[in-house]
C-alpha cells in the first residue's frame, strides 16, 4: 500500500511553545489529508481535512487558531500546535488519500505523541 | 446519533479460532466505503479491508473477509485462524461525502482483541 510518513513519532515540549508535525505522503500525491486527534483509549476525531493549495476546513469545536495546517503541495502537509499547553497532549495522527487509487482507501502516518510539560 | 457504532469494547478469541468484531453504520450517502483498520500498541493505524457501498460481493483480504449486510447496516469483520500478533484495537470506519466531495472518514470506538494461546 501507500506509504505516508509523519514526522516527529514522539516530542516533548514546553508550555507556551509551538510544535510543527509534518505529514508527507511518500509515493503518491495527495489532494486531500486529514488530521485526527487521539486521546488514550478513545477512537480517532477527526479535526480537520486539508486540501492542497487552500484552506484546511475544521471540524467544529476545533480552534483554527490553535492548530494551523498548511497544505503547501501535493505530498505534505503540516499541523502546528500554537502557544501549547498540557491539555494539547495527545497523539495526532494524519492520513491521506492516494488518488492513484481513486480515492478509495486512506493511509495513516505512524502518529505523533506530543507531551506538553 | 453515531454514525459508526462499535458494540464491543473488548473481546476474546482463543489462538486458531475464528472472531467476529461488530460494526454497525448509518448514513443517506448512497455511495459510501467502509473500512477496518487495527491499531497495535505503537499507536499506527494499519489497512485491513475496504468494502464500497455498491460492491455485490464481502470483500476478503486473507484472513480478514467483512461481513457486509447492507440492508442492516452491518459490515462485520471476521477474522479466522486468529494469531497472537492479532491481538491490537480494531476501528470500524466509514468514508462518507462522495457527493459533496467531502470524503470524510469517520471512526467507531474501537473494539480491543485479546487472542488467548
Amino acid at each position: 500500500g501507500a506509504v505516508v510518513s509523519q514526522h516527529p513519532s514522539r516530542v516533548i515540549c514546553k508550555s507556551g511553545t509551538s510544535v510543527k508535525i509534518e505529514c508527507r505522503s511518500l509515493d503518491f500525491q495527495a489532494t486531500t489529508m486529514f488530521w485526527y486527534r487521539q486521546f488514550p483509549k478513545q477512537s480517532l476525531m477527526l479535526m480537520a481535512t486539508s486540501n492542497e493549495g487552500s484552506k484546511a476546513t475544521y471540524e467544529q469545536g476545533v480552534e483554527k487558531d490553535k492548530f494551523l495546517i498548511n497544505h503547501a503541495s501535493l505530498t505534505l502537509s503540516t499541523l502546528t500546535v500554537t502557544s501549547a499547553h498540557p491539555e494539547d497532549s495527545s497523539f495526532y495522527i494524519c492520513s491521506a488519500r492516494d488518488l492513484g487509487q481513486g480515492g478509495t482507501e486512506a493511509f495513516f502516518g505512524q502518529g505523533t505523541r506530543l507531551t506538553v510539560v | 446519533a453515531q454514525k459508526i457504532t462499535q458494540t464491543q469494547p473488548g473481546m476474546f478469541v482463543q489462538e486458531k479460532e475464528a472472531v467476529t468484531l461488530d460494526c454497525t453504520y448509518d448514513t443517506s450517502d448512497p455511495s459510501y466505503g467502509l473500512f477496518w483498520y487495527k491499531q497495535p500498541s505503537s499507536g499506527e493505524m494499519i489497512f485491513l479491508i475496504y468494502q464500497g457501498s455498491y460492491d455485490q460481493q464481502n470483500a476478503t483480504e486473507g484472513r480478514y473477509s467483512l461481513n457486509f449486510q447492507k440492508a442492516r447496516k452491518s459490515a462485520n469483520l471476521v477474522i479466522s485462524a486468529s494469531q497472537l500478533g492479532d491481538s491490537a484495537m480494531y476501528f470500524c470506519a466509514m468514508r462518507e461525502g462522495r457527493a459533496s466531495g467531502t470524503y470524510k472518514y469517520i471512526f467507531g470506538t474501537g473494539t480491543r482483541l485479546k487472542v488467548l494461546a
